[in-house]
Order: structure tokens, then C-alpha cells, then sequence
């Protein structure tokens, strides 16, 4: 089965600072990969989605950006953090040819001060 | 355009109670539905998913729901709640017919708090 790998666990950082949170999939290949942000532990914003190398789509226009260099490797970048990018951001993603499940890696929480 | 509805922030049961956590939907085709669970500082767990056949859903944990086309609804239920199921849950749907990156959309998340 599918493992989610994510790096840092926890991460706090100064206002404009950069940002690299990365995510790395193992026991499956091709898959698509999401890049959400959960604020006060509520409701999830789908911030990045990426069906292959290469290739991402960006939800809602924002302070980040994301890069897929890899297969299973998924990556979320920011040149500076802002106050408002605090947050948990967690690592998905779903099989091609499945019923489109979501499988959620461990989360990063982002504390920017 | 898909959407879905969690009506209830916050649900309390007595341990040993049945549960209910509600969930509506609205999709133009046929939806997909998902129920995921998430404990404090973790990421979301998947319960249990509605595809086709049978209405009644079993999934983890002692957890199951029920599709209801008529009423668009996909409540996640339980017999006998335990204190160890206290956490947030989250209903989720994709329209069957929508895009490549077969996106879901979430609810905002209802926190069960099941009373000792």
C-alpha cells in the first residue's frame, strides 16, 4: 500500500523568510498529488494539484508555489512567508485508476512569527 | 460544480450511544462520497466511501453510512459511540463526471466529542 512521507513535522519561521515543505510518496507510481492548507484545524483549502512531472495546477492565488521534480516527490515553496501562511498543510494523493480515495500523509504544521 | 454540507460544528454523545454525523451533497452527475477522520495534529484518515451498489456503507472503526439519492444526503453512523472515536470528521464528494484531476470537495469538518 500507498506511503506518504512529509518533512518538516513542524516548522517555525520569521515573516519573509523562504519556504521548502516536501512530500515524498512510496508504493505507487504516477499518482496525483495535492498540496492542502487546514487553518484552526477546520475546513481543508486545496491549495496545488499536479497529475504528473512537471505539471501543476494552482487553486486560489497565493504567496506559494509548487513544483513536482519527480514522480513521488511533491513540493511546496514559498520566496517569503507572510503571517497568513501559518497553518497545517498536508500532502494527498490519489490513484489513477482507483475511485479517486485521498490518502493524506502526516501534515506539516507552519508557524510563521 | 460539487459541493458539500456538514450542517452540525459540533456533535456530543453519550459513550455507548449511537452516532450520527451528517452530511448533504450537491453534484450534477453521480457523486463519489468519502467520510475521513482526523485526530488532533494528524493527518486525515479515510473511513469509508460510497461509489455504487449497496447504500449502506461499512468502513473502519465500526463505522458505516448511507447513501440516500432522494434526500442528497450521506450521514456517517455508529451503534455504539467510544470515547477513543472523539475527533474531527470530514465528509467529502466528487462528481463522477468531472475533470482529470478527480478532485474531491470537502466539508468543513464536524467535531465529535463522545462523553464518558
Amino acid at each position: 500500500s500507498q506511503t506518504i512521507h512529509q518533512w518538516p513535522a513542524t516548522l517555525v519561521q520569521p515573516v519573509g523568510s523562504p519556504l521548502s515543505l516536501e512530500c515524498t510518496v512510496e508504493g505507487t507510481s504516477n499518482p496525483n498529488l495535492y498540496w492542502y492548507r487546514q487553518a484552526a484545524g477546520r475546513g481543508l483549502q486545496l491549495l496545488f494539484y499536479s497529475v504528473g512531472i512537471g505539471q501543476i495546477s494552482s487553486e486560489v492565488p497565493q504567496n506559494l508555489s509548487a513544483s513536482r521534480p519527480q514522480d513521488r516527490q511533491f513540493i511546496l515553496s514559498s520566496k517569503k512567508l507572510l503571517l497568513s501562511d501559518s497553518g497545517f498543510y498536508l500532502c494527498a494523493l490519489s490513484i489513477r485508476s482507483g475511485s479517486d480515495t485521498q490518502y493524506f500523509g502526516p501534515g506539516t504544521r507552519l508557524t510563521v512569527l | 460544480a460539487q459541493s458539500v454540507a456538514q450542517p452540525e460544528d459540533q456533535v456530543n454523545v453519550a459513550e455507548g450511544n449511537p452516532l450520527t454525523v451528517k452530511c448533504t451533497y450537491s453534484v450534477s452527475g453521480n457523486p463519489y462520497l468519502f467520510w475521513y477522520v482526523q485526530y488532533p495534529n494528524r493527518g486525515l484518515q479515510f473511513l469509508l466511501k460510497y461509489i455504487t451498489g449497496d447504500n449502506l456503507v461499512k468502513g473502519s472503526y465500526g463505522f458505516e453510512a448511507e447513501f440516500n439519492k432522494s434526500q442528497t444526503s450521506f450521514h456517517l453512523k455508529k451503534p455504539s459511540a467510544l470515547v477513543s472515536d472523539s475527533a474531527l470528521y470530514f465528509c467529502a464528494v466528487r462528481d463522477v463526471s468531472s475533470g482529470s484531476a478527480r478532485q474531491l470537495t470537502f466539508g468543513s469538518g464536524t467535531q465529535l466529542t463522545v462523553l464518558p
